[in-house]
């Protein structure tokens, strides 16, 4: 199985808008929508943000959205804060119920 | 509130075979909504899944690794294990247990993480 296709960074100034997307194949994403996406601090560990696309748990502020066509997924952060500066890795299930990870996009608030 | 928790020894020589232990408090490990998984990080790099176990001991692992991995359960003691042998120093990695969603039930997300405990592989 390979790993999920991600940008390896991204920008943006506070206040702005940024989309990180995560591509993948017909025998995880495209085929199913168990696509999560988890957010890390240096030296901590990942938190969930997004799961099955679009959800998000409790306690994630909205700014957070999630969506899907076909092979890639993203994540949309709005109203970019300091704090939002991190890395940020996709994942999905697969057709042989394993999982597979993106390569991480590290994102910077300018 | 669950959390869970690595334990293990943090320096394994070249060769020789990596254990690891996460104990799960604050809920029980026979739940049929969830498995059990282990996923690392080496220094700098990015997350890779190593496998998963459910309550009743089914086991999926990543391909890439799956000669050398071994994932059990012990739900009287609420824990489940990693056994990686045959190490060498590509395998110097953060290593995190997790709790995944079982994906029957509608989700396959990891909501809950341990924090993480380094293991080195050097003689």
């Amino acid at each position: 199985q390979s790993a999920l296709t991600q940008p390896a960074s991204v920008s943006g100034s506070p206040g702005q808008s940024i989309t990180i997307s995560c591509t993948g194949t017909s025998s995880d994403i495209n085929s199913y929508n168990y696509v999560s996406w988890y957010q890390q601090h240096p030296d901590k560990a990942p938190k969930l943000m997004i799961y099955e696309v679009s959800n998000r748990p409790s306690g994630v502020s909205s700014r957070f959205s999630g969506s899907k066509s076909g092979y890639t997924a993203f994540l949309t952060i709005s109203g970019l804060q300091a704090e939002d500066e991190a890395d940020y890795y996709c994942s999905s299930n697969t057709r042989t119920s394993h999982v597979v990870f993106g390569g991480g996009t590290k994102l910077t608030v300018l | 509130q669950l959390q869970l928790q690595e334990s293990g020894p943090g320096l394994v020589k070249p060769s020789e075979t990596l254990s690891l232990t996460c104990t799960v408090s604050g809920g029980s490990i026979r739940s049929t909504i969830y498995y059990w998984g282990w996923i690392r990080q080496p220094p700098g790099k990015g997350l890779e899944w190593i496998g998963k176990i459910y309550f009743d001991g089914t086991t999926y692992t990543n391909p890439s690794l799956k000669s050398r991995v071994t994932i059990s359960v012990d739900t009287s003691k609420n824990q489940f294990s990693l056994t990686l042998t045959s190490v060498t120093a590509a395998d110097t990695a953060l290593y995190y247990c997790a709790r995944q969603h079982n994906w029957n039930y509608g989700r396959a997300d990891f909501d809950y993480w341990g924090q993480g405990t380094l293991v080195t592989v050097s003689s």
